[in-house]
């Protein structure tokens, strides 16, 4: 049973940039993705894009194009997501989560990284 | 404006029904996409509830069922109970006009047991 287990706490200066890692337990890489969920607050929830890590394949939502990046390392089953010129909206909670590939849902999560963006 | 349109609040006195409609287009759930509940509670993760718009994850109650009819979706919890209190928003894919194809969530609906 996988589970997913986030990087803890960031606050961030604009214009600056944050790295988040989310490593993966019970499971190996080779079968699934891995997508990037934030929920800003009093918004609801915002996909990012993901990763499949077995082929280095990632996607991108159209508002964060440019702006993310996600990597993955296979040896440790770990997941990253930069994200660069960071701006008060990045304020959010950002999420991992699994993504069986050709489901198009998100099971599990983990457990969240609290990322503030703070002048 | 999220893609998929949910009532912002739902309300329900405990053991009674609510339902949570997910209104979506021919790009998403018209053009046959699944459509996926999760239930966020404060301060734990995303839960999934219901996957491919009927099916319950092992380990979700049977209060929680889900319907999908064209470009409608709708959830349902039975029975209500105090620690149902939380948001729940519908999820689905939406090819939009570029071809380009996106996950999307619609904008939560916060239910509270009164």
């Amino acid at each position: 049973q996988v589970q997913l287990v986030q990087s803890g706490a960031e606050v961030k200066k604009p214009a600056s940039s944050v790295k988040v890692s989310c490593q993966a337990s019970g499971d190996t890489f080779d079968s699934y993705g891995i997508a990037w969920v934030r929920r800003t607050p009093g918004q609801g929830l915002e996909w990012m894009g993901g990763i499949i890590p077995a082929f280095g394949t990632t996607s991108y939502a159209q508002k964060f194009q440019g702006r993310v990046t996600f990597s993955a390392d296979a040896s440790t089953t770990t997941a990253f997501m930069e994200l660069n010129t960071l701006t008060s909206d990045d304020t959010a909670v950002y999420y991992c989560a699994r993504d069986v590939v050709g489901s198009h849902f998100f099971d599990p999560w983990g457990q969240g990284t609290v990322v503030t963006v703070s002048s | 404006q999220s893609v998929l349109t949910q009532p912002p609040s739902v309300s329900g006195a405990p053991g009674q029904t609510v339902t949570i409609s997910c209104s979506g287009s021919s790009s998403n759930l018209g053009a046959g996409y699944d459509v996926h509940w999760y239930q966020h509670l404060p301060g734990t993760a995303p839960k999934l509830l219901i996957s491919y718009n009927t099916n319950r994850p092992s380990g979700v109650p049977d209060r929680f069922s889900g319907s999908k009819s064209g470009t409608s979706a709708s959830l349902a919890i039975t029975g209500l109970q105090a620690d149902d209190e939380g948001d729940y928003f519908c999820q689905s894919f939406d090819i939009g006009l570029s071809g380009r194809g996106r996950e999307v969530f619609g904008g939560g609906t916060r239910l509270t047991v009164l």
